[in-house]
């Protein structure tokens, strides 16, 4: 079965530092990989995604992530960070191909200091 | 809809009783999604469908959870006998198609209390 793991619950980081969070999926082929962004009283807004090609996909908001097959991560980055990147952070992974169970991981929730 | 709508936004009701939520999904959307999500974790899958197919439901956690989506858009998910462990913010996402690309839009959720 898959499943995602994210291993940092909460992250502090200054504003305009660099931030990266990690993401491990499990799932036996190559896989769909997202993720999401939840601001407070907020639904889930698609970041950006992995399907197949360039494994490093460029998303909204200046982030970028770095599918490597074998670390299974997918971890998420972004040079410079800004106040309003306050939220929480969720990765995602799905089957290829077709309708499909998106699962995702518990999130890291990240802090930003002046 | 122009995006997935969810009523009741809040809802609280007492052990034993019976709750629906709604979902109107964005209208050109074949496939929905219920997800629960507990205070301080990620969203768990409930079901999905495909039109009003429900080719996975494994993530229903008891029998006295059921969702539905008999014409293919509107869905709506029921909790039988509500109990206090069922509190949490359920939330619907639909997507639009095979052969998208794979994005699941969300609504913004509707939070079941159960005292």
């Amino acid at each position: 079965a898959q499943s995602v793991t994210q291993p940092d619950i909460h992250i502090t980081v200054s504003e305009g530092a660099s931030l990266e969070l990690r993401c491990n999926y499990s799932y036996g082929a190559t896989p769909y990989l997202f993720w999401y962004v939840q601001s407070p009283g907020q639904g889930l807004q698609l970041l950006l995604k992995y399907f197949s090609g360039d494994t490093l996909v460029q998303g909204i908001k200046g982030f970028e992530a770095e599918f490597k097959r074998s670390q299974s991560s997918f971890n998420l980055r972004k040079p410079s960070v800004h106040w309003s990147d306050a939220a929480e952070y969720f990765c995602a992974v799905a089957r290829s191909g077709g309708y499909q169970k998106v699962t995702f991981g518990t999130g890291t929730k990240l802090q930003v200091i002046p | 809809g122009a995006g997935v709508s969810q009523s009741p936004r809040y809802k609280v009701t007492k052990r034993g009783q019976d709750v629906t939520l709604r979902c109107d999904p964005i209208s050109s959307h074949a496939t929905l999604y219920w997800y629960q999500q507990a205070l301080g974790q990620g969203p768990e899958f409930l079901t999905y469908f495909n039109y009003e197919a429900q080719p996975d439901k494994s993530g229903l956690p008891s029998d006295r959870f059921s969702a539905e989506r008999p014409e293919g858009s509107i869905s709506t998910l029921t909790i039988q006998r509500t109990e206090q462990r069922d509190s949490a913010m359920y939330r619907c996402a639909s997507r639009q198609s095979r052969g998208d690309t794979g994005e699941l839009f969300f609504g913004e959720g509707s939070r079941l209390t159960v005292l």
